[in-house]
């Protein structure tokens, strides 16, 4: 196991809401990433999170935000849900010297 | 054109078999690149990293050519248990963004 805890593990909610989703990293890692993988693809770039500040963006409108808490845990916001927007949102800590991101179990949205 | 692109198979082998996976990448400036496994339904798992030296871990051998921007992973006397997708992931910039494939799904049949 990584150490990287997400949740909720599955949620479904309907065009136009709001939702957030939140990730626990693993101990000693100051980074968070999250990417959007949607079915039959490889994950996508959302964003990072480097000591509580955003440290590059993928290509994602501005509804997708997140934050990073003093603790390292991240969250991820996205208003005004689209059908699209269903996928498997992943997050991945790293941190130190260590390069390799380690990737939680994933929040699994389905938007109707 | 992809960043990272892939033959997104699926691969069906039986047991025993020896199976090989190609990549590219687009950007000359990436920095790292690794392959990952991803199970059905599964987080994505680091599998191995790739060097310019080309590194193998047991059955599997990674191989780099920054002149072509090609990556290879070749698995060796396939087992049931290699049956998964495999991510080809390239590191660009300071951001430690990672850019994957497609993925190329594998079927080790007995």
């Amino acid at each position: 196991e990584t150490g990287v805890t997400q949740s909720p593990t599955h949620l479904i909610k309907t065009r136009g809401q709001q939702v957030t989703l939140r990730c626990s990293s693993q101990s000693g890692h100051n980074t968070v990433s999250w990417y959007q993988q949607a079915l039959g693809q490889g994950p996508q770039f959302i964003f990072q999170y480097y000591r509580e500040e955003e440290n590059g963006r993928g290509n994602f409108p501005p509804r997708f935000s997140g934050l990073q808490f003093p603790n390292y845990s991240s969250e991820l916001n996205v208003n005004a849900l689209e059908l699209d927007d269903s996928a498997l949102y992943l997050c991945a800590s790293s941190g130190g010297t260590e390069e390799t991101q380690y990737f939680g179990p994933g929040t699994r949205l389905l938007v109707l | 054109r992809k960043e990272v692109e892939q033959d997104p198979g699926p691969f069906n082998v039986p047991e025993g078999a020896t199976v090989a996976f190609n990549c590219t990448y687009s950007n000359s400036a990436s920095q790292s690149f690794f392959w990952y496994r991803q199970d059905c339904r599964k987080e994505p798992k680091l599998l191995m990293s790739v060097y310019s030296s080309g590194n193998e871990d047991g059955r599997f051998t990674a191989q780099l050519n920054r002149a072509s921007q090609y990556i290879s992973l070749l698995i060796r006397d396939s087992k049931l248990s290699d049956s998964a997708t495999y991510l080809c992931v390239v590191n660009t910039g300071s951001a430690r963004q990672l850019t994957f494939g497609s993925g190329t799904q594998l079927t080790v049949l007995p």
